[in-house]
């Protein structure tokens, strides 16, 4: 059974940088077939695709958060992680790490269950 | 980079049937598969429809899916609502830069 679990600090204070870590457990991130993502939900709104990492490094990112985006992926520990620096209220958020199959489509197979970030003074 | 658009909420009774749309703004519909999932009251979002009409294994066959060119739309079908039923439906597609969600649409079963 696939298990995806995030973690990192629960509060971040404006303008600092947001780092989270997500640790895959019954599948491996060297898969081929298989981009590892970030897709975020502020309190009471709708989900916004953060971007992904496949198991070489190549990434891609949602447009609207490119300047200030990272993730990248540890092969040795099966983990793969999210930066977003400058951080504002706006990127208070649930944040989700996700599987997404490679294949014929792309569609979210496997979803952490998320974590509270909060970005507070 | 498109978006999906979809009614904010929608309600019926136990029993009956729903459909949710799921309108893509630039682009066809068909280029890119569609996605549904949904996200019950504090839990992550689960997939219920993948490749515009699959069902993941575990989830009913009363949920069912279409997509309609002509409208450019895709549309979430869910026959013989049940309680359990209630909760939040997001469309997701995507290109080949992009992924992208529906603002979401809360079912409510009376």
């Amino acid at each position: 059974q696939v298990q995806l679990q995030e973690s990192g600090p629960g509060l971040v204070k404006p303008s600092q940088t947001l780092s989270l870590t997500c640790t895959v457990s019954g599948a491996s991130v060297k898969s081929s077939t298989y981009y590892w993502t970030w897709i975020r939900q502020p309190p009471g709104k709708g989900l916004e695709w953060i971007g992904f990492v496949y198991f070489t490094g190549t990434t891609k990112y949602n447009s609207s958060l490119k300047s200030r985006v990272s993730i990248s992926v540890d092969t040795s520990k099966n983990h793969f992680s999210l930066k977003l620096n400058s951080v504002t209220a706006a990127d208070t958020a649930l944040y989700y790490c996700v599987r997404e199959t490679y294949s014929n489509s792309r569609w979210f197979d496997t979803w952490g269950q998320g974590t509270l970030v909060t970005v507070s003074s | 980079n498109f978006m999906l658009t979809q009614p904010h909420s929608v309600s019926e009774s136990p029993g009956k049937t729903i459909s949710i749309s799921c309108t893509r703004s630039i682009g066809s519909i068909a280029s890119n598969y569609v996605q549904w999932y949904q996200q019950r009251p504090g839990n992550s979002p689960t997939a219920v429809i993948y490749e515009d009409y699959r069902r993941p294994s575990g989830v009913p066959d009363r949920f069912s899916a279409s997509i309609d060119s002509s409208s450019n739309s895709a549309s979430l079908t869910i026959s013989g609502l049940q309680p359990e039923d209630e909760a939040d439906y997001y469309c997701q597609s995507y290109d080949s830069d992009n992924r992208v969600f529906g603002g979401g649409t809360k079912l409510t079963v009376l």
